[in-house]
């Protein structure tokens, strides 16, 4: 069964910081990826996708992730952290069989310093 | 476009009573539905999913079952409900595997 590891369940970043949150699966066939964001007693909303296009994906609020089969990762970057990207953020891999099953991780909370 | 609506968005219940919560897409059809359970501190995890009328499968077992009456309405329902049903509970409906999920703002369920 295909898994996602998230490394990390809190990350601290100060404003204007690269964010990175960490982001591993296991497939044996080549997976669609997903990233979500969680703000406080909200649903979750899509960032970014990951669906054997190119492998650098850019997603909303500037964030992006690349795919890397070699390293079974698909990690989320952004260049400059601002205050309002504190929220949850989690990893998602698909389970290619009936029903379209998102398998996800067990998120990470970015806090974000003045 | 498709919106997907969930409601109550809190609710306090009592050990012991039933619950309801209900989910409907606008705007497609045929739409995969799924049902997910966030307890505090924790992950998602699947409870329901459900491909076509009346065809739910169950990820978990539990004191939990769901159903879908109309092609874009998805139920949540308990017959007594327990303190470990607590939680924050989210809908949500997607097309195909590589399409992913459009969540709703989700319940906030307190047992006490």
């Amino acid at each position: 069964a295909q898994s996602v590891t998230q490394l990390g369940s809190h990350v601290s970043v100060s404003e204007g910081a690269l964010v990175l949150l960490r982001c591993n699966y296991s497939s044996s066939v080549p997976p669609y990826l997903f990233w979500y964001v969680q703000y406080p007693n909200q649903g979750l909303q899509l960032l970014l996708k990951y669906t054997s296009a190119a492998t650098l994906v850019k997603g909303i609020n500037g964030f992006e992730a690349e795919f890397k089969k070699s390293e079974t990762s698909f990690h989320l970057t952004k260049p400059s952290a601002h205050m309002s990207d504190a929220a949850e953020y989690f990893c998602a891999v698909s389970e290619n069989n009936q029903g379209g099953k998102l398998i996800f991780g067990q998120g990470t909370e970015l806090s974000v310093k003045p | 476009s498709q919106t997907i609506h969930q409601w109550p968005a809190t609710l306090v219940q009592p050990v012991g009573s039933p619950l309801s919560l209900e989910c409907t897409v606008e705007g497609t059809s045929n739409p995969n539905l799924y049902w997910y359970r966030q307890a505090a501190g924790r992950g998602l995890q699947l409870l329901f999913y459900s491909i076509g009328i009346d065809q739910i499968s169950s990820e978990v077992p539990q004191n939990l079952s769901a159903s879908r009456p109309q092609d874009r309405q998805f139920i949540l329902s308990s017959k007594k409900l327990l303190l470990s049903d607590s939680g924050f509970y989210l809908c949500a409906w997607s097309w195909t595997v590589n399409y992913g999920y459009t969540f709703g703002s989700g319940t906030r369920l307190t047992v006490v």
